[in-house]
């Protein structure tokens, strides 16, 4: 059982907006940032969003993050088929001082 | 460009060890906390330990604190963790991760993963 709750898929369209929640507590999502990653079929994970909502350089701006008291979300507009991955949260727990994680969510393009 | 490589997994018994190593290139090493994150089968992400950039902080998750080990060599460039007592429940794919400054903390998040190398613990 991961300490962020995901749900386990989602699905859209090409051209599609699509949105992937992440669920937390105080001790996580409620104090500290929220951070995504993809990660696509037999390739390491990367990092998509952090700090809630800010992008690496060369992410599109497809992808935008958000959050709000325990909760965060990924939201991904203009849905591609090579946005077909798993996708995964992760904040700082401040009661465990350990990161933690989502249980992933896959994201298929239908 | 960053690049970290994993490796070293494999199958091994219930109570065997293992150590998995993972080569980094593209960033000053030593300057960065490094850090042990799993997938197990089904499971999400779990993060397993942490490494300060020089090598003297280290951290654990509970699941595997007193059986594995990890360490540094920043003359090679090289992470790795040595896994003891290994049990079915460590069977993972294990990814190195890069974090973002030199010690491990909450402001320190993972910017960078390596592929992930297989560990199967089983008779």
């Amino acid at each position: 059982q991961s300490v962020l709750t995901q749900p386990p898929s989602a699905s859209g369209t090409p051209g599609q907006r699509v949105t992937i929640s992440c669920s937390g507590s105080s001790s996580n999502i409620g104090s500290d940032f929220v951070y995504w990653y993809q990660r696509l079929p037999g390739t390491a994970p990367i990092l998509l969003i952090y700090r809630n909502n800010q992008r690496p350089s060369g992410v599109p701006d497809r992808f935008s993050g958000s959050k709000s008291g325990t909760s965060a979300s990924l939201a991904i507009s203009g849905l591609r088929s090579e946005d077909e991955a798993d996708y995964y949260c992760a904040a700082w727990d401040d009661n465990l001082s350990a990161w933690v994680f989502g249980g992933g969510t896959k994201l298929t393009v239908l | 460009e960053v690049q970290l490589l994993g490796s070293g997994g494999g199958l091994v018994q219930p109570g065997g060890s293992l150590r998995l190593s993972c080569a980094a290139s593209g960033f000053t090493f030593s300057s960065y906390a490094m850090s042990w994150v799993r997938q197990a089968p089904g499971k999400g992400l779990e993060w397993v330990s942490a490494i300060s950039g020089g090598g003297v902080n280290t951290y654990y998750a509970d699941s595997v604190k007193g059986r594995f080990t990890i360490s540094r060599d920043n003359s090679k460039n090289t992470l790795y963790v040595q896994m003891n007592s290994l049990r079915a429940e460590d069977t993972a794919v294990y990814y190195c991760a890069k974090n973002l400054g030199y010690s491990y903390g909450g402001n320190y998040y993972f910017d960078y993963w390596g592929q992930g190398t297989l560990v199967t613990v089983s008779s």
